[in-house]
C-alpha cells in the first residue's frame, strides 16, 4: 500500500538558512500533520492542515511556515535556521480532517542537521 | 506534569515473555489511543489503537484502556527480539493532533 512520502530525506543546512521539506500524503488523505523530534524526546506537534486550510498549530516557531497544496501535499518552510532546529521532522496523514477515530499514518522523516 | 505520561525504561524482557507497556493521561475528554512503535532513527509504526474501555486483541498485541483511571496500556504476548524498540503512546487531541508520552524502551532478550 502507497505510505506518505518525504523529501528530502537527510538535509545538512548552515546557521541562518533556509529550509523546505516536502511530504505528499497517502492517497485519498486530506489532512496533513508535522511534528518535530528530537534527539532522545518524543515527536512535538507542529502544525496541521485540513483540506488546504490551517486546522491546528502547535509549538512551531514564527521562522517557520507550512502550507498544503491543492494536490494535498504540504511544504514546511524553515527560514533563519538555529543549531536547536536539528532534527527528525516527520509529517503524518489521515483522512477526513483527522477526527477522534481516525489514525495518523507517518512518513520516514526528514533528517534535518543544522551546522 | 507531561499529559501523557510512560514509563521510560528501559524495560527488558526475556524472549517468548509478555511485555507490558503502561500509559496514563490527563485529559479526562480524550477519546481515541494510539500505540506506535519506533525503532532508532525510524518513523513511529502504528501498531493498535482503542477507543472503548476495556481490551482489544489483535495477533500478539492486546490494547486495555480505562477511561475511568485515565489508563492505557499495551501487552505484547510471546515477545521476540525483533520487538525490541522504543513504544510511544499518543493520545489524540480534540483539535486533531497527537500528544505523545516519552516513550518506553523495550528490549526482548534471547
Amino acid at each position: 500500500a502507497a505510505g506518505v512520502i518525504q523529501s528530502p530525506r537527510h538535509l545538512i543546512k548552515e546557521k541562518r538558512e533556509t529550509a523546505t521539506l516536502k511530504c505528499y500524503p497517502i492517497p485519498r488523505h486530506d489532512t496533513v500533520y508535522w511534528y518535530q523530534q528530537g534527539p532522545g524526546q518524543d515527536p512535538q506537534f507542529l502544525i496541521s492542515f485540513y483540506e488546504k486550510m490551517q486546522s491546528d498549530k502547535g509549538s512551531i516557531p514564527d521562522r517557520f511556515s507550512a502550507q498544503q497544496f491543492s494536490d494535498y501535499h504540504s511544504e514546511l518552510n524553515m527560514s533563519s535556521l538555529e543549531l536547536g532546529d536539528s532534527a527528525l521532522y516527520f509529517c503524518a496523514s489521515s483522512l477526513s480532517g483527522g477526527g477522534s477515530y481516525n489514525e495518523q499514518f507517518f512518513g520516514p522523516g526528514t533528517r534535518l542537521t543544522v551546522l | 506534569q507531561k499529559e501523557v505520561e510512560q514509563n521510560s525504561g528501559p524495560l527488558s524482557v526475556p524472549e517468548g515473555a509478555i511485555a507490558s507497556l503502561n500509559c496514563t493521561y490527563s485529559d479526562r475528554g480524550s477519546q481515541s489511543f494510539f500505540w506506535y512503535r519506533q525503532y532508532s532513527g525510524k518513523s513511529p509504526e502504528l501498531i493498535m489503537f482503542i477507543y472503548s474501555n476495556g481490551d482489544k486483541e489483535d495477533g500478539r498485541f492486546t490494547a486495555q484502556l480505562n477511561k475511568a483511571s485515565q489508563y492505557v496500556s499495551l501487552l505484547i504476548r510471546d515477545s521476540q527480539p525483533s520487538d525490541s524498540a522504543t513504544y510511544l503512546c499518543a493520545v489524540h487531541n480534540q483539535g486533531g493532533k497527537l500528544i505523545f508520552g516519552q516513550g518506553t524502551e523495550l528490549s526482548v532478550k534471547p
